[in-house]
């Protein structure tokens, strides 16, 4: 069964300090994996994608890696801000008809 | 969120009444597609469009039914079949039908049905 599984499923930090979310996964075939960022209310926007071949892909104060052998993928956030307070989503494509979503992990940023 | 709208953002339905979402958008995609979000699950396909005059069923469709008449425009009914309507839905569209493209989402229109 595909399945993503996404820890912790929240988290509050202290503004300015780092963090790691987690995802992992049994889905196959394999094609990408997407990290989404939500806002309370708002639509899903993407952060990072890797394929099989990507270890690493950084966006700003945001670096994902992927290891395919372990099926594991992680979220680094980099000095947090208030403004990093959402709802982190981690999505793996399964081959051309199917994404398979985890449910997400809540992180809040406090001053 | 792109060049994709929702309207409105929130809705309010009594129950056994059908009501439509709106999804608009202007990315000149040519697929798109409706996902119901709720609270601890991951999101969950209920139609995509790869092409107008074309859907298919996701994973949840029951209670819903959609339209492709224009290339801009995916319209989601929520029906008075749909046992459990009250959720959060989400629109997006890609350049093709293809789930290993990226997806770009609207907002959102949250329903409650009472």
């Amino acid at each position: 069964k595909n399945q993503v599984e996404q820890s912790p499923q929240s988290l509050i930090i202290l503004e300015g300090k780092n963090c790691t979310l987690q995802c992992n996964y049994t889905v196959s075939p394999f094609s990408n994996l997407r990290w989404y960022k939500q806002d309370t209310g708002r639509g899903p926007v993407s952060l990072t994608i890797m394929t099989f071949s990507e270890n690493t892909k950084s966006n700003g104060r945001y670096t994902a890696t992927l290891d395919a052998d372990t099926k594991q993928s992680s979220l680094h956030i980099t000095a947090s801000q208030l403004s990093d307070s959402a709802s982190y989503i981690c999505v793996v494509s399964a081959g051309r008809n199917k994404l398979v979503f985890g449910a997400g992990t809540i992180l809040r940023v406090k001053s | 969120d792109g060049g994709i709208t929702q309207s409105p953002k929130y809705l309010f339905r009594k129950e056994g009444q059908n009501v439509t979402l709106s999804c608009e958008q202007n990315l000149n995609h040519d697929a798109m597609y409706w996902y119901r979000q709720d609270p601890g699950q991951g999101l969950r396909l209920i139609y995509y469009s790869q092409i107008v005059n074309d859907f298919q069923k996701g994973d949840i469709a029951e209670g819903y039914s959609v339209s492709r008449e224009k290339k801009e425009s995916f319209p989601l009914t929520v029906t008075s079949a749909q046992k459990n309507p009250t959720a959060f839905y989400l629109c997006a569209s890609s350049i093709v039908a293809d789930f290993s493209y990226e997806q770009y989402f609207g907002p959102g229109t949250r329903l409650t049905v009472t």
